[in-house]
């Protein structure tokens, strides 16, 4: 079965702070995709990374970085230099090789505070 | 270039009626899946459509189906409606000639049950 654990449920920081959210998943698929996705106060989810399963370098894209480890199934997303604009619910999501059903975890509210 | 568009916005139902909800995909994209998400929770997956027919479901009663139009346009129908009904209903699009193409997010419709 496919789950998505995200432990952390809110998390405060001061601006400027880097913070780190936490993605923990479960599958049996070897071919398999992970997301993350932020839902701001308006409520659409606004897509941020994929990262498929046979590829497990980090990336980063300006403030922004994910650390993708097989080996302990986690996908974390840093934020560095932090901005009251990150503040929002943030989802980590899973997919199987189909990408037809995505698997959502609960979710990390985030707040930046000026 | 049109994102993902959903109507209406906010839905006010009492037990027992019936609900249609709207979705228009992302240009140039051709499948659709519907979500739910109840109040700090993350997205469940509904079902997705494609070509017309429902292609995978989640763990949902027969009183949620939908449909998906030759414009690739697609609607919820809920039927007797529960008080548990109650969230925010998520469509999102995708392209099924890119293989596990990234789910891209309409607004949502908040449905109400009173």
């Amino acid at each position: 079965a496919q789950k998505v654990t995200q432990a952390q449920t809110e998390i405060s920081v001061v601006e400027k702070e880097d913070v780190t959210l936490d993605c923990v998943y479960e599958t049996r698929d070897t071919t398999y995709y992970l997301f993350w996705y932020k839902q701001p106060p308006s409520g659409e989810l606004v897509f941020l990374i994929r990262r498929n399963s046979f590829d497990e370098q980090n990336e980063i894209s300006g403030r922004y970085s994910w650390n993708f480890q097989k080996s302990t199934s986690s996908f974390n997303f840093t934020i560095t230099a932090s901005q009251v604009v990150d503040s929002a619910v943030y989802f980590c999501a899973l997919s199987d090789g189909t990408g037809n059903q995505f698997y959502f975890g609960t979710g990390t509210s985030l707040t930046v505070i000026p | 270039d049109a994102g993902v568009t959903q109507s209406p916005t906010h839905l006010i139902k009492t037990r027992g009626q019936q609900v249609t909800l709207r979705c228009s995909p992302k240009s140039g994209h051709d499948t659709v899946s519907w979500y739910q998400q109840a109040l700090g929770q993350g997205p469940q997956f509904i079902f997705q459509y494609y070509e017309e027919e429902e292609r995978q479901r989640g763990n949902f009663p027969d009183r949620f189906s939908g449909h998906q139009f030759p414009n690739y346009s697609s609607e919820l129908n809920v039927n007797a409606l529960l008080l548990g009904d109650s969230a925010l209903y998520l469509c999102a699009s995708s392209n099924d000639r890119e293989y596990t193409d990234t789910q891209y997010f309409g607004p949502g419709t908040r449905l109400t049950v009173l």
